[in-house]
């Protein structure tokens, strides 16, 4: 049973638009993150939010930027995006030092 | 370069046998997490592990931090564990710093 929601799934755009991802968690945790993960599969974190404050940003581009709501919703907005940012956008979200995670099932986004 | 370093890349099974999976890490950990990403993509955490052994089911990780190493041990393989294991180092508490590596894709076959 989902417990991690993220809306669109899929999303094709063109270089230099915005678009903005929501995710949403049912599960009552104090901790969300959004990750990456490109055409090889490789995953990165990019940002942790606890008690909507922000706890990590890996050398994330500046166009990049989470928002939330409460501490239930992460959106995540790219300002005028570029092809290297066509991936997979998975959402997660813990108990905060918890061992574990749950994942949303991902937001893929193709940049023409 | 690469913090986490998984091995093997590939892994193929016949049902019922054993697997034991590598993970190796380039700085000091303060807990290795083990995960299963299904072949659609969707991802699960397994085991986390900040040192020694931790069993779940047919699941065993064992974490060696002094050494910047850890294995995962599937025992009794089913076709339904195929799919892509990864492993990721935390080197703060709360997710902070936290590298995954390329993976291994475990292919159970009858």
């Amino acid at each position: 049973e989902t417990a991690v929601f993220q809306t669109p799934n899929y999303h094709v755009t063109q270089v230099g638009n915005e678009v903005s991802f929501n995710c949403k968690q049912t599960l009552g945790h104090d901790t969300m993150y959004w990750y990456k993960q490109d055409s090889k599969k490789l995953l990165k974190i990019m940002f942790s939010y606890n008690n909507k404050q922000l706890i990590v940003n890996e050398t994330v581009p500046r166009r990049f930027s989470p928002q939330s709501s409460d501490k239930a919703h992460l959106n995540l907005r790219i300002k005028s995006v570029e092809p290297e940012d066509s991936a997979v956008y998975l959402c997660a979200s813990s108990y905060w030092g918890g061992d574990e995670q749950y994942f949303g099932p991902g937001t893929r986004l193709t940049v023409l | 370069g690469q913090q986490v370093q998984q091995s093997p890349a590939s892994l193929v099974l016949q049902e019922g046998e054993n697997a034991e999976l590598q993970c190796n890490f380039s700085s000091t950990a303060t807990r290795l997490q083990w995960f299963y990403q299904r072949p659609g993509g969707s991802l699960v955490s397994l085991l986390s592990n900040p040192s020694g052994t931790k069993h779940t089911g047919r699941l065993t990780s064992t974490t060696v931090t002094k050494e910047r190493r850890g294995s995962l041990h599937i025992s009794s393989s089913q076709i339904t564990d195929s799919g892509t294991y990864l492993c990721a180092m935390e080197r703060g508490t709360g997710y902070q710093n936290f590298y995954f590596g390329k993976g291994t894709s475990l292919t159970v076959i009858p």
